[in-house]
């Protein structure tokens, strides 16, 4: 399908798990981004990667990893999860950072950690 | 910083009412402003945008005016329909551009019948 996707939907784990969150687009834009969404908080950018093996941090990063080996993958890894990562994550996507230009969501996980 | 505030919701409507969401906005020279619209269950979809003062950004009916004297982007709809029931975003991109795009923290809209 093209477009942006999200794996899994909907996730439960447990205080000090690894959880990777997968997203995946087809459309070969060159950057992506993580959100995590809050009541009362709107989207906080969490990484963000301008190509493939350049990734940087955003408002939020504490507690997250990110990768990017290649152009249409970007995965989001909790090392170790809490209860404040309990959340929803967003994953986006845009050809480039000028202006105008939109940022094209995924339909997000629910993570919820207990 | 720059930052993006948004009138508090839900917001309850019947339908054919007009809707008015507010947003202003904190940010020096002249950013970049979007409405996104989040339906349940689903991501962010664009629903307009503007790019300078007095542009007006719009679709499926909805309106807003780039208005530099009070920085605000104001989203207004002339006769809302139960299909309109989301929660709505006001986000900028600075001027020049730049990775982060800054979110209000979004207005839920119900219409009923």
């Amino acid at each position: 399908d093209a477009g942006i996707t999200q794996s899994p939907r909907y996730k439960i784990t447990e205080t000090g798990r690894q959880v990777t969150l997968m997203c995946h687009q087809t459309w070969s834009h060159s950057y992506m981004f993580w959100y995590r969404q809050d009541l009362g908080h709107g989207l906080r950018l969490i990484y963000y990667s301008a190509a493939a093996d350049i990734t940087d941090k955003g408002e939020v990063p504490d507690g997250y990893v990110v990768s990017r080996s290649k152009t249409e993958n970007f995965p989001l890894t909790l090392e170790s999860a809490t209860r404040s990562q309990t959340s929803v994550y967003f994953c986006a996507s845009s050809e480039s950072i000028i202006g105008g230009d939109e940022q094209f969501f995924g339909p997000g996980t629910r993570l919820t950690v207990l | 910083g720059n930052s993006v505030t948004q009138m508090e919701g839900p917001v309850t409507l019947s339908e054919e009412a007009f809707l008015t969401i507010n947003c202003t906005y904190t940010a020096t020279g002249y950013p970049s402003l979007f409405w996104y619209v989040q339906y349940p269950g689903e991501g962010l979809q664009l629903l307009l945008k503007a790019t300078k003062a007095d542009d007006k950004g719009s679709n499926k009916g909805f309106e807003a005016t780039y208005r530099k004297e009070t920085t605000s982007f104001h989203l207004e709809k002339g006769s809302v329909q139960v299909s309109d029931s989301a929660v709505y975003f006001c986000a900028l991109r600075p001027t020049g551009g730049g990775n982060k795009l800054t979110f209000g923290t979004g207005t839920q809209l119900k219409v009923e019948l």
